[in-house]
């Protein structure tokens, strides 16, 4: 079975921080994916990478930057938190193929105070 | 044009009854529609997909219908179990070499014993 594990479920934080949430995958897939999502907004895609060292933006990119060093790890960085970034925050995997399926982590909740 | 619209926000179906819900799309480069199931505390799960070149598409008790000249498609969960009670996700892709999912804004389905 594919496992997408994120290193925290719950995360409290402080505006104005550094934060990080990392994700480690373990079926060797090329593309990871984050996502945000709200209530009564579904799922939002804010960056997405298909190769290691190489990214993209998505939908909601402002106020998130991310990095892929290796392949089976992808870490989103909120370079300076704000209220608004609370959230719950999804990491995915897939093979290449716009129709493979993504395999998605259990999230991590995290509130800026 | 992006946005995939989906409804109802909520369901409360019986036991052994019909679940449906329901999504549009504008973008006509879509061509690929799955269906995402979440349960609570877990991440969102690929349910069933389907492809424009068919009009249904049928695995155990959950059938997607596609209408491509409404772009319009359809979940129906048939003989709705209690276990059935998640959050629904109906998502869009076009074939552009990156899987960009665009999702809809979720159903939460409630059965009732």
């Amino acid at each position: 079975d594919v496992k997408v594990t994120q290193s925290s479920r719950y995360l409290v934080k402080r505006t104005g921080e550094k934060v990080f949430l990392e994700c480690v995958q373990d079926m060797d897939h090329e593309n990871m994916f984050w996502y945000r999502q709200d209530p009564g907004l579904g799922l939002r895609l804010i960056y997405f990478s298909y190769d290691v060292k190489m990214k993209e933006k998505g939908d909601i990119p402002e106020g998130y930057s991310v990095s892929r060093e290796k392949k089976e790890r992808f870490s989103l960085i909120l370079e300076s938190a704000s209220t608004n970034q609370t959230s719950m925050y999804l990491c995915a995997s897939s093979y290449p193929g716009y129709n493979q399926p993504q395999h998605f982590g259990d999230g991590t909740r995290l509130s800026i105070l | 044009q992006q946005q995939v619209k989906q409804s109802p926000q909520s369901l409360i179906v019986q036991k052994g009854g019909i679940s449906i819900i329901n999504c549009a799309y504008e973008n006509t480069a879509f061509d690929y529609f799955p269906w995402y199931q979440q349960f609570p505390g877990k991440g969102p799960a690929l349910l069933i997909a389907i492809r424009p070149d068919v009009s249904e598409k049928k695995e155990g008790r959950f059938t997607i219908s596609f209408n491509k000249s409404a772009k319009q498609f359809s979940l129906h969960i048939m003989d709705s179990q209690p276990g059935d009670s998640a959050t629904y996700f109906c998502a869009a892709s076009g074939n552009t070499g990156f899987q960009k999912l665009v999702f809809g804004t979720g159903t939460r389905l409630l059965v009732s014993p």
